[in-house]
């Protein structure tokens, strides 16, 4: 079964500092991997997600993840913060044939001013 | 629609009632999910239907929770006889295709249950 972790529920950073979200999985056949942003109060909002092609990939707002396969890591950075960002994340993995998204328990980001 | 839409978007409930959660999939859209996701929590799947049929319920946590779609297209949660842990937001999610891994799955705004 597969499995995802996102180290630290809670990240802050300043507004134009790097940002950098932790994801690491477990799988025992080749993911595909996902980052997705919840704004309070509503959906999850697709951010970029790995399917085997480029290990770097590139999302919407200025967001990219990097496959790392021997480190099984799906990190998700952005060069500078900006106020809008703030939200919280959430990496998701699935993997052959399963339809359904293993979610991670989310990272919840704030940008200080 | 747009995109996925759920209702009610917010529900309070009295312990041992019945509620109805439905969802209105990207017009389409072969593939239909239910997630539950708990206040703090990454959401977890409960159900899955490709078109009318529902090929995998190993999520529902119990046998008061019911999932239908009968015309392939909008799809209604039941919970019978909610209980206080029954309290989270149930969020919907389509996909274009009934294939697998790697196709971009997309949420609606979810339903907020409270159980009181």
């Amino acid at each position: 079964a597969q499995s995802v972790t996102q180290l630290g529920s809670h990240v802050s950073v300043s507004e134009g500092a790097l940002v950098l979200l932790r994801c690491n999985y477990s799988s025992s056949v080749p993911p595909y991997l996902f980052w997705y942003v919840q704004y309070p109060n509503q959906g999850l909002q697709l951010l970029l997600k790995y399917t085997s092609a480029a290990t770097l990939v590139k999302g919407i707002n200025g967001f990219e993840a990097e496959f790392k396969k021997s480190e099984t890591s799906f990190h998700l950075t952005k060069p500078s913060a900006h106020m809008s960002d703030a939200a919280e994340y959430f990496c998701a993995v699935s993997v052959g044939s399963a339809r359904q998204l293993t979610f991670g328990s989310g990272t919840q980001l704030t940008v200080l001013p | 629609g747009a995109g996925v839409s759920q209702s009610p978007r917010y529900k309070v409930a009295k312990r041992g009632q019945d509620v109805a959660l439905r969802c209105d999939p990207i017009s389409g859209h072969v593939s239909l999910f239910w997630y539950q996701q708990a206040l703090g929590q990454g959401p977890e799947f409960l159900t899955y239907f490709q078109n009318e049929a529902q090929l995998d319920k190993s999520g529902l946590p119990s046998d008061r929770f019911f999932a239908e779609r009968p015309e392939g297209s909008v799809s209604t949660l039941k919970i019978q006889r909610t209980q206080q842990e029954d309290s989270a937001v149930y969020l919907c999610a389509s996909s274009p295709r009934g294939s697998t891994s790697g196709n971009t799955i997309y949420f609606g705004e979810g339903s907020w249950l409270t159980v009181v």
